[in-house]
Parts: C-alpha cells; structure tokens; sequence
C-alpha cells in the first residue's frame, strides 16, 4: 500500500536558517507526490506536487523539493525561514486507479520559526 | 473565484445528538472529497464524490456516517448518533478533472469543520 512517512512532528529553526522538513514514500508504482502547508485557522494550501515532470520542483512562498527516487524521499527545503513560515506542514501521496485518486497523508509536521 | 467553503467552522454537540457538516466545492468541480483529521493523527480519506455519485467511500467509519451530495454540488456528511470518538476536524475538498489517461489533479481543501464530542 502507498504511504508517506513524515520524520519530526516538530522542527524548530531561527529565521534565516534553512528549513528541511522530511518526507518518505512507499509506493510500488511512480508515485504523485504534495506537500500541503496549512496555517493557523486556515485550510490546507498546496504548496508544491510531483508529477514526474521534473524531479526539482519549486512551490509557493520558496519552497521546493526533491523527489529521489533512490532514496524514497521528497523532502521540502526553504533556504531562508520567514517568521510567517511557521505552520503546519503535510506531505501526501495520491493512490487509487486512474480517475477515482485520493490522498494519503503523513501525520505533519509543526514548523517553528523564532527571531 | 470562491474557494471550497464548509459550515460551520466549529460545531460542540453531546454524545447520541446528530451533526451535519457542509461543503460547497469550487463552481465547477465535478469530483469533492472528505477527509478527517483525529487529534493528534494523520488526515485520513472518508470518501469521494464525482458529482452526485459515490466513487470511493472505503474511509467511511461505520453506518453512523452518511454522505450526500445532492445535485452534485455542495455535499453534507451526518454523523448520527455521534460517539466521542467522531471528534476532530472534518475536511473537505475538490478538484476538477475527471482523469481518464493517468495523471493526477490538485485537490483544494477547505478551512475544515472542528466538531467536538462531549
């Protein structure tokens, strides 16, 4: 079965430092892969999503990711954090036959940013 | 363009009273989805819709919860009786193509229902 496994619940950075938050996969077919951010009393934002177009792939805000197909990862990056980057984070997996998909989520992981 | 909208933001209810959630997807989305969040717990698929039929409702817990979607536009989930176990945040989202070759579609969520039982 698909699935993605998100390491840290919680990850605290200083703003400016780099922002990596984790993300892996298991999946027995090419896998469409999101990250979704949601903020505070907000609903979930796409921020970025594989599609096998190309492995670098850039989102909103200056995120991006890398899908890693040795390494089962597609882990989120931000070179610099932003005191309004604080949020929580979802990496998902689409899974399902062709036109009937739905989204597999990790448990998140909290985004702390201080001064 | 509107988003996906849900009503209401929060809802608190006791044990055995019934609930409804709604959801209006975005003008012109065909397909619309729930999903739950329990604290603590990843977001977990309920079901999907693609306009007024039931595509996938394998996420669904038991017979307590049922979903329409009337019309194939906006949808209601009701929980009836609901348990203590049912709290927690209840998302919805939709998405526009109906994939026939492969491929996936972006799936826009709405700001979620927090239902809570006492």
């Amino acid at each position: 079965a698909q699935s993605v496994t998100q390491l840290g619940s919680h990850v605290s950075v200083s703003e400016g430092a780099l922002v990596l938050l984790r993300c892996n996969y298991s999946s027995s077919v090419p896998p469409y892969l999101f990250w979704y951010v949601q903020y505070p009393n907000q609903g979930l934002q796409l921020l970025l999503k594989y599609t096998s177009a190309a492995t670098l792939v850039k989102g909103i805000n200056g995120f991006e990711a890398e899908f890693k197909k040795s390494e089962t990862s597609f882990h989120l990056t931000k070179p610099s954090a932003h005191m309004s980057d604080a949020a929580e984070y979802f990496c998902a997996v689409s899974v399902g036959n062709t036109g009937f998909q739905k989204l597999v989520f990790g448990t998140g992981t909290r985004l702390l940013v201080s001064p | 363009e509107a988003g996906v909208t849900q009503f209401p933001s929060h809802s608190v209810i006791e044990k055995g009273q019934t609930v409804t959630l709604r959801c209006d997807p975005i003008s012109g989305h065909d397909n619309l989805y729930w999903y739950r969040r329990v604290m603590g717990k990843e977001i977990k698929f309920l079901l999907h819709f693609v306009k007024e039929s039931k595509q996938d409702e394998s996420g669904m817990p038991n017979n307590r919860f049922l979903a329409e979607r009337t019309g194939g536009t906006y949808s209601t989930l009701k929980v009836q009786p609901a348990e203590l176990e049912d709290s927690g945040v209840y998302f919805c989202a939709s998405s526009q193509k109906t994939l026939l070759a492969g491929g996936t579609d972006t799936q826009y969520f709405g700001p979620g229902t927090r239902l809570t039982v006492l």
